[in-house]
């Protein structure tokens, strides 16, 4: 049974650097074909991906937001935190981690198992 | 860069109505990498679909995924009450690994 859940501060003030942990358990990320991504999503708005990391240490950021975002696993912990620095009220958002798995099977056929699992989220309000 | 352009924004239906959800990406995707959510208020996003036919765990069987090259579709056959929500679909870009995701459709009781 997969669970995730994320956790950090719900208030930030603008130019500081939001730290997000996301706890897991039920699945090791240090298993071949693993990973966890962090999607979110401003009040109203649309899911905006923001970063994954893969089991073997491979990490992928949103090309527009880079700069600011370094995402690290701790395995041992079973934990992902994210970074995300120069926080800007437009960043006000619910965050969330998700699991998912993507591999090449033995025949050679491609599998993403979609964002099978999600945390419930947590909401951080930029503000002075 | 790959945008997904779901349509329409909104969708109002009767329970008991079938709803055709579309989702277009600007160039073609694999189905390999194209998945489905249902998202309710407060609630995190749940996957429906991936490999853009496959229905995830415990999806029933009124949600179905087809679609192929630019064009998808997500079709609920038959609403329920539950079913009324947004829905997203996301592609999985390989090279490089990335997420897209499209704008959303709001499914809502007319």
């Amino acid at each position: 049974h997969i669970t995730l859940r994320e956790s950090g501060p719900t208030l930030v003030k603008p130019t500081q650097t939001l730290t997000l942990t996301c706890a897991f358990s039920g699945f090791s990320l240090s298993t071949s074909g693993v990973g966890v991504g962090w999607v979110r999503q401003p009040p109203g708005k649309a899911l905006d991906w923001l970063a994954l990391i893969h089991w073997d240490g491979d990490k992928w950021y949103s090309p527009s937001l880079k700069s600011r975002l370094s995402i690290t696993k701790d395995t041992s912990k079973n934990q992902v935190v994210l970074t995300m620095t120069n926080m800007d009220p437009l960043d006000t958002a619910t965050y969330y981690c998700a699991h998912f798995e993507d591999y090449y099977d033995s025949s050679g056929n491609y599998y993403y198992s979609g964002m099978d699992v999600w945390g419930q989220g947590t909401t951080v309000t930029v503000s002075s | 860069e790959i945008v997904l352009t779901q349509s329409p924004g909104t969708l109002s239906l009767s329970p008991g109505e079938r709803a055709t959800l579309s989702c277009r990406a600007s160039q073609s995707v694999s189905s390999s990498d194209l998945a489905w959510y249902q998202q309710k208020p407060g609630q995190a996003p749940r996957l429906l679909i991936y490999g853009a036919s496959s229905r995830a765990t415990g999806i029933p069987d009124r949600f179905s995924g087809s679609g192929s090259g630019t064009d998808f579709t997500l079709t609920i056959s038959r609403l329920e009450p539950e079913d009324f929500a947004v829905y997203y679909c996301q592609q999985y870009g390989r090279s490089p690994p990335r997420l897209t995701f499209g704008g959303g459709t709001k499914v809502e009781i007319k």
